[in-house]
């Protein structure tokens, strides 16, 4: 069964801050994911990788940016954490190719609250 | 129009009862959609592929139309534990996965 594992489950920072949340999979996939959900407007995604050094914008990357250094951990960094951030951040991968559109496995979430 | 669009509900059903979902996507060269469940405060699981011929897992079973870009999933003899908000899925243009916003579901006694 594919294990998808984010750092934290909850987290509290203040405005300003430098934030890190890691997202590990052990699955070898080769695509792996950033979400926000917010009440009202569902999932929307940040930055997607599908390789290593690999990443790509999704909706709303502004203020965000990711690292993958390693096939099995995708690292979301808010550069100056803002209130606006306050969210659930949810991890996930996918085997196959990115084209294949292959079903997604999210990791449990973080809730952010920036404050 | 949104990329994949759903109705919010609530739906409220009783125990027994069978219950529609639909759901419109933009993109016309989709070729990969899902249904997911997401219980409150938790992580949106995968509940079923959609496939063109339509298919069935146990009391649920899901539709595609391309025609139409229209996906449905039909839950029938539901219980209190099919209460959650359920999203669509379509494939994205970049190669990514467009979710819907979902549409809650409360199965009363």
């Amino acid at each position: 069964d594919v294990k998808v594992t984010q750092s934290s489950r909850y987290l509290v920072k203040r405005t300003g801050e430098k934030v890190f949340l890691e997202c590990v999979q052990d699955m070898d996939h080769e695509n792996m994911f950033w979400y926000r959900q917010d009440p009202g407007l569902g999932l929307r995604l940040i930055y997607f990788s599908y390789d290593v050094k690999m990443k790509e914008k999704g909706d709303i990357p502004e203020g965000y940016s990711v690292s993958r250094e390693k096939k099995e951990r995708f690292s979301l960094i808010l550069e100056s954490a803002s209130t606006n951030q306050t969210s659930m951040y949810l991890c996930a991968s996918s085997g196959l190719g990115i084209l294949n559109n292959s079903p997604l496995h999210f990791g449990n979430g973080t809730r952010l609250t920036v404050t | 129009r949104k990329e994949v669009e759903q109705d919010p509900g609530p739906f409220n059903v009783p125990e027994g009862a069978t219950v529609a979902f639909n759901c419109t996507y933009s993109n016309s060269a989709s070729q990969s959609f899902f249904w997911y469940r997401q219980d409150c405060r938790k992580e949106p699981k995968l509940l079923m592929s959609v496939y063109s011929s339509g298919n069935e897992d146990g009391r649920f079973t899901a539709q595609l139309n391309r025609a139409s870009q229209y996906i449905s999933l039909l839950i029938r003899d539901s219980k209190l534990s099919d209460s959650a908000t359920y999203l669509c899925v379509a494939g994205g243009s970049q190669g990514n996965l467009i979710f819907g916003k979902g549409t809650k579901l409360s199965v009363k006694p």
